[in-house]
């Protein structure tokens, strides 16, 4: 089945420039997605990026996609504590269950004063 | 502006009792899903619908079941509440390729 890795944990200084990594398995995936969740939240759609994309630029979010490998990364430009939070990559599958989301367990994001 | 919403915010249930958690979403999305979120263990998908009365098992619907009568509306039930599913419930609907989350319900069954 579908299987998507994050590390659990990043810690950054304000000011700077954060990079959450991701891999996932599926190579059929068609959208991937990364989430913010806030203590006590639910999840807040970031941004997303089709598959035939290399990359996306939104403000101070980067995604970039490495279909080959299966990687993507978010960067997060000039780091904010309002930043601090969790991070969820996630990706939608093949076949009949095309439309259905699975994530990584996301990445804790620390961001120093 | 997207809207998921959750019936409830924080609920607490006695071991044994049926429960039933609601989700609402005014996007006229035609798929919705819902999850259980857990320390260590991240989303795990319960179940979804990708059209009113339709549903597909998730990768834990032991225990649960769900309803969708109406498309705007997706509900989680708890057919007899047990200590281990204690947990946060999220309801998400999607578009493709958007989707977008309720703000959760953290249910403690005692």
């Amino acid at each position: 089945g579908e299987d998507v890795e994050q590390s659990l944990f990043l810690s950054v200084r304000e000011g700077d420039s954060s990079v959450i990594n991701c891999t996932y398995t599926d190579s059929s995936s068609t959208y991937l997605y990364w989430y913010k969740q806030e203590p006590g939240a639910g999840l807040q759609l970031l941004t997303y990026i089709f598959s035939n994309m290399d990359m996306k630029q939104d403000q101070r979010l980067t995604v970039l996609l490495n279909k080959k490998d299966k990687h993507l990364s978010l960067r997060i430009a000039d780091t904010q504590t309002g930043d601090s939070a969790i991070y969820f990559c996630a990706e939608t599958g093949s076949g009949g269950s095309n439309y259905k989301l699975t994530f990584g367990k996301g990445t804790l994001l620390t961001v120093n004063p | 502006d997207v809207k998921v919403t959750q019936s409830s915010r924080y609920l607490v249930k006695r071991t044994g009792e049926k429960v039933f958690l609601e989700c609402v979403q005014d996007m006229d999305h035609e798929n919705m899903f819902w999850y259980r979120q857990d320390p260590g263990l991240g989303l795990r998908l319960i179940y979804f619908s990708y059209d009113v009365k339709m549903k597909e098992k998730g990768d834990i619907p032991e225990g649960y079941s769900v309803s969708r009568e109406k498309k705007e509306r997706f509900s989680l039930i708890l057919e007899s509440a047990s200590t281990n599913q204690t947990s946060m419930y999220l309801c998400a609907s999607s578009s493709r390729p958007e989707a977008f989350f309720g703000q959760g319900t953290r249910l403690t069954v005692v």
